[in-house]
């Protein structure tokens, strides 16, 4: 219950396409999904998160797409850069109690120019 | 602020040895996360300390590693004695213990035991 499965693995996109990542979870106290965004040799760092009282958050080039139903949330990357070649982490937590991060498995972007 | 800061940031030992890893984390933040990341498992939550206080130590995969925080501005990861499979990149992480926590990263410390 505990689990967040994210998907795909890897992921090659061509310079100004679209990137999508998916990730689902099954505790629905879940109620904050942040992505993390990782270069190598770097920590990852927060990218953008959105709680489950809307459907969609946009930051830039980069939207969350929510489905609290489904249990599903996922991250676009609009116009695609090489520089957001990367991996990418979707997490899951809670924002009372216990803080921790559930993290899925990355997804390893390219974007190829 | 210098951010997360830890040490060493690579470390490659023999087998049997002790490791010790460093973290400092953000001034003012008052939780700290020890993460492993590995090729097969991705990032894996080892234990979670707030206030200086261990929360969650579920992940911690055995008796070979343990983990304190004896102050606000200081954690040691330790590994006694290491395996090869221990051999990983382990992150530290700071954030406010409250709603809507951004969880900050260090650099991470990459551990090769050989």
């Amino acid at each position: 219950q505990q689990q967040v499965k994210q998907s795909p693995q890897s992921l090659i996109v061509q310079k100004g396409g679209i990137s999508i990542i998916n990730c689902a979870y099954e505790n629905t106290a879940f109620d904050y999904f942040p992505w993390y965004q990782q270069f190598p040799g770097k920590g990852p760092a927060l990218l953008i998160a959105i709680r489950p009282d809307v459907s969609e958050k946009k930051e830039g080039r980069f939207t969350i797409s929510f489905n609290k139903s489904a249990k599903q949330f996922s991250l676009h990357i609009m116009d695609s850069q090489p520089g957001d070649s990367a991996t990418y982490f979707c997490a899951a937590s809670f924002t009372s109690g216990t803080y921790k991060y559930i993290f899925g498995t990355g997804t390893r972007l390219k974007v190829l120019a | 602020d210098a951010g997360v800061i830890q040490s060493p940031r690579h470390e490659v030992t023999e087998m049997g040895q002790e490791v010790t890893l460093r973290c400092k984390p953000i001034s003012g933040h008052n939780s700290l996360f020890w993460y492993r990341q590995t090729m097969m498992r991705g990032l894996e939550l080892l234990i979670y300390f707030n206030n200086n206080v261990p929360i969650d130590d579920s992940g911690m995969p055995e008796d070979r590693f343990s983990a304190k925080m004896p102050n606000a501005s200081f954690s040691t990861l330790k590994i006694q004695p290491s395996e090869p499979r221990d051999s990983a990149v382990y992150f530290c992480a700071s954030s406010l213990h409250r709603e809507v926590n951004e969880q900050f990263f260090g650099p991470g410390t990459r551990l090769t035991v050989l």
